[in-house]
């Protein structure tokens, strides 16, 4: 099984401020690794696939980034929309498919 | 755009069991294949398994082999999970989610049902 590991566990970001987050796997997933936003008491919601993808209607300001087992999600211009909870999800090799514990970013 | 509706939440006794269904509404039931994922209360992202509607083929998590089956009605575009030997550690929010290809190594989710909260308790 590939875990997923993501950092740091809470990020806070003042508003307008750019967030980093990481993602990495126990081993390589190429790029075959998403990204999702939660908001509270709400479904996932797609960000990125293919690493670096933007999915449909997903805003410029979120950027992936990385291959084999080092991913970034950036997200700049914090709006207050976006402070919520990302996870990282592998799709290289499974079962199982495996996310990230998640990375909440709250507001400084 | 397809749609996913999950029914509603579910109060279940320890070692009973739980039919959860998810219906698509839009697009076509047979070019995506559904997960489902469960999220305890303050957790992250748990697969439990996955289902390709136009071929009835499921896969499952080692964690859930042998309590979860994955089922699919193409008639009416619903997919169903049932969770058996429900323990107080299940009470969670289950998700359906479809991928947006059937692809292979695409297994990624650009639509989720609702969740549908399931509490486990004597």
């Amino acid at each position: 099984e590939i875990v997923m590991t993501q950092s740091p566990v809470t990020l806070s970001v003042s508003p307008g401020e750019r967030a980093t987050l990481s993602c990495t796997a126990s081993q390589s997933v190429t790029t075959n690794l998403a990204w999702y936003q939660q908001q509270p008491g709400q479904a996932p919601r797609l960000l990125i696939y293919d690493a670096s993808t933007r999915a449909t209607g997903i805003p410029a300001r979120f950027t992936g980034s990385g291959s084999g087992t080092e991913f970034t999600l950036t997200i700049s211009g914090l709006q207050s929309e976006d402070f919520a909870v990302y996870f990282c999800q592998q799709y290289d090799n499974w079962p199982p498919l495996t996310f990230g514990g998640g990375t909440k970013v709250e507001i400084k | 755009q397809v749609q996913l509706m999950q029914s509603g939440a579910e109060v279940k006794k320890p070692g009973s069991s739980v039919k959860v269904s998810c219906k698509a509404s839009g697009g076509t039931f047979s070019d995506y294949s559904i997960s489902w994922m469960r999220q305890a209360p303050g957790q992250g992202l748990e697969w439990v398994g996955r289902i390709i509607p136009s071929l009835g083929i499921a896969n499952y998590a080692e964690e859930f082999q042998g309590r979860v089956t994955l089922t699919a009605d193409k008639s009416t575009g619903t997919a169903y999970m049932e969770l058996t030997s429900l323990r107080s550690d299940d009470t969670a929010v289950f998700y359906c989610a479809k991928t947006l290809k059937l692809e292979w190594k695409a297994d990624f989710f650009d639509n989720w049902g609702q969740g549908t909260l399931l509490t486990v308790s004597s």
